[in-house]
């Protein structure tokens, strides 16, 4: 069965410096998707980023990039010049190729930003 | 902008009452998801449906139903609510693109306490 990892319950960052947060995962697919969500305190979940394990490239969005490493099963989060409003938790998630629409889910890490 | 709407931010209920959450979305998703949070486990799936009055088990469904008579409502019920369901409960909503593209969109989640 897959699992995804999140080793880190909580993560501190210093405002406009740059944090990694790590996200492992077991399959044996060779085909898949991943995902980091961001829950804020609103507690309204919102997908950060997504990167098909068929591609190559590290996905990116502004601030927002992973680091992918299929051999090593590892996707970790990068966060860029980092502001108040990235205080949140994140949440990396996992789902096969086939029609289920399943996720598998991390336990999240909270990510303080300090002022 | 897609809305996910849950009646309920915080409901308190008592053991052994029948409880209903609400969850209506506005942008006609064929998907709709029921999710619990707990802290250290992250989500975990109910149940979900990808039609009306279809329903498919996730990974924790005993101890829960759900309805979906109209497209746009997706109802939790726990039959006999115990304490060990005093949880978070999140509905999602997405619209299935068949190739793990679709983006799930969530509701700002139900703070259940069962006393």
């Amino acid at each position: 069965a897959q699992t995804v990892t999140q080793s880190q319950p909580e993560m501190s960052v210093q405002e406009a410096e740059t944090v990694t947060l790590s996200c492992t995962y077991d399959t044996s697919e060779s085909d898949y998707y991943l995902f980091w969500y961001k829950q804020p305190p609103s507690r309204q979940m919102i997908l950060v980023i997504r990167q098909e394990a068929y591609k190559q490239q590290n996905a990116t969005e502004n601030r927002f990039s992973v680091n992918f490493q299929k051999a090593a099963k590892s996707f970790s989060l990068k966060i860029s010049d980092s502001q108040l409003g990235d205080a949140a938790m994140y949440f990396c998630a996992y789902r096969t190729m086939d029609s289920n629409y399943q996720l598998i889910w991390g336990a999240g890490t909270k990510l303080i930003i300090k002022p | 902008d897609v809305k996910v709407t849950q009646s309920s931010r915080y409901l308190v209920k008592r053991t052994g009452e029948k409880v209903f959450l609400e969850c209506v979305q506005d942008m006609d998703h064929e998907n709709m998801f029921w999710y619990r949070q707990d802290p250290g486990l992250g989500l975990r799936l109910i149940y979900f449906s990808y039609d009306v009055k279809m329903k498919e088990k996730g990974d924790i469904p005993e101890g829960y139903s759900v309805s979906r008579e109209k497209k746009e409502r997706f109802s939790l019920i726990l039959e006999s609510a115990s304490t060990n369901q005093t949880s978070m409960y999140l509905c999602a909503s997405s619209f299935p693109q068949g190739n793990g593209n679709e983006k799930l969109f969530f509701g700002s989640g139900t703070q259940l306490s069962v006393l």
